[in-house]
């Protein structure tokens, strides 16, 4: 079974920059979730999806934060324009609900310089 | 204050030695999830719990929903579970997960 692909894997811009990151979940999986990890920290929770409507988005930075799932299959996550502090990993994971197994991605590392 | 707490850290192990890794959490949760991430790599789920144990190879995690704490036990350790394992719950109310900031551990050959 094909796991949660993401791409790229590395990323690195200057500040002010965008970016965006994809991911695909695992098939039949209608949960998929964007997580931020800073270095020495637990992922954040930037947004939950469900089929292709969003669940949670509350520690979603709006002002320069957006993600979508349309046709509520693939996702991305775009960042516009980048800060310093968004370098992190950017995770995403996708179960078939809410309370089942949660499968991760590989992340993308973002460097903003 | 965090919803799901980690303990300890960071954890030095020689190799061959038995290991704990405690969770605790404070909110109703529907699942707690044991997560592995090595250094530069994507997160493993390990397991998923409801309640009880599970064991899988080296590695027996267990749960106490009456008392919100859960282990993560690592027999025979091994330098390649050197890793940060990371607690994570699903909420049943709000419908989100929440993560322990991880315990970083170094197996010593």
């Amino acid at each position: 079974e094909a796991g949660v692909a993401q791409s790229p894997r590395y990323k690195i811009i200057e500040k002010r920059q965008s970016v965006a990151f994809w991911c695909n979940p695992i098939s039949g999986h209608a949960t998929l979730y964007w997580y931020q990890q800073i270095l020495g920290q637990g992922p954040k929770l930037l947004i939950q999806f469900q089929n292709n409507g969003v669940v949670d988005d509350s520690q979603l930075p709006k002002d320069r934060f957006s993600a979508e799932r349309l046709k509520g299959v693939d996702s991305t996550l775009k960042i516009q324009p980048a800060k310093l502090e968004d370098s992190a990993v950017y995770l995403c994971a996708s179960s078939l609900a809410g309370d089942t197994e949660a499968f991760f991605g590989q992340g993308t590392r973002l460097t903003v310089v | 204050k965090n919803e799901v707490e980690q303990s300890p850290q960071n954890l030095t192990a020689q190799e061959g030695e038995f290991i704990t890794i405690n969770c605790s959490y404070s909110v109703g949760i529907s699942a707690l999830h044991w997560l592995q991430q090595h250094p530069g790599g994507g997160i493993v789920s390990l397991f998923m719990l409801s309640s009880g144990k599970k064991k899988h190879g080296r590695l027996i995690a267990t749960i106490n929903i009456q008392e919100k704490h859960s282990s993560l036990h690592i027999t025979a350790s091994h330098p390649r579970d050197s890793a940060v394992y990371i607690c994570a719950v699903y909420a049943n109310t709000g419908n989100q997960f929440y993560f322990g900031t991880g315990t970083s551990l170094t197996v010593i050959p």
